[in-house]
């Protein structure tokens, strides 16, 4: 089944510095790649996906990149603000019917 | 708001016992997949329906059982309940393919004392 690693656990930033999550895949038949924002106490919420056919994508201070290559995709957060601090999970799709999740990384932005 | 509702929102059951958590989908989907989410914990999946039928089984245990109704509303069942079975249950729902969008609901914290 597919496997998905997620880099790093933790990431501590100070507001306005990009923040950078890594995760990596197993599967070579996956083609979708969602990323979530967990808040404390509420469900994982969509802020982005990038489907396999385009290597960025961009929305507003968020980006994922992918490289179906060295299978690995990125999510990468600009102009950090305090409201961002928040659990993140990447994903991996398309290989079975089961989205997988990585561990996640929880990003603390300081004031 | 995702679309995706979940009740009850708190639970606190005594060890031993038996709880049912609800799940109704998005309007419109018709997958719905139970995920468990320990301290500490990633989203570890625990089985997926799509339109009334079982489609993925994941660590789920014996003493866990789920269904979906013809109305796609699913329920998650929870026996002989045991203190480490504390966690909060997500569902989420999908249109259904391979690399369909999947949006949670709220979760439901389940407390075993």
């Amino acid at each position: 089944g597919e496997n998905v690693e997620q880099h790093p656990s933790t990431l501590s930033v100070q507001e306005g510095d990009s923040a950078v999550i890594k995760c990596t895949y197993s599967d070579s038949a996956s083609n979708y790649f969602p990323w979530y924002k967990q808040e404390l106490g509420k469900g994982p919420q969509l802020i982005i996906d990038i489907r396999s056919n385009v290597g960025e994508k961009k929305d507003q201070r968020i980006a994922v990149t992918l490289n179906k290559t060295a299978k690995h995709f990125s999510l990468h957060i600009t102009e950090t603000q305090p409201e961002d601090s928040a659990v993140y999970f990447c994903a991996a799709a398309g290989g079975s019917y089961i989205p997988t999740f990585g561990r996640g990384t929880s990003l603390i932005v300081h004031p | 708001d995702s679309g995706v509702t979940q009740t009850p929102k708190h639970l606190i059951t005594a060890t031993g016992q038996r709880v049912t958590l609800r799940c109704s989908p998005r309007s419109g989907d018709l997958s719905v997949y139970w995920y468990q989410q320990s301290l500490d914990q990633g989203l570890q999946f625990l089985i997926q329906y799509y339109n009334g039928e079982e489609r993925a089984k994941g660590n789920i245990l014996e003493r866990f059982s789920a269904q979906q109704f013809p109305d796609l509303h699913s329920e998650l069942n929870l026996s002989s309940l045991e203190l480490g079975d504390s966690a909060l249950y997500f569902c989420a729902s999908s249109e259904g393919g391979r690399d369909t969008e999947a949006f949670f609901g709220q979760g439901t914290r389940l407390t075993v004392v």
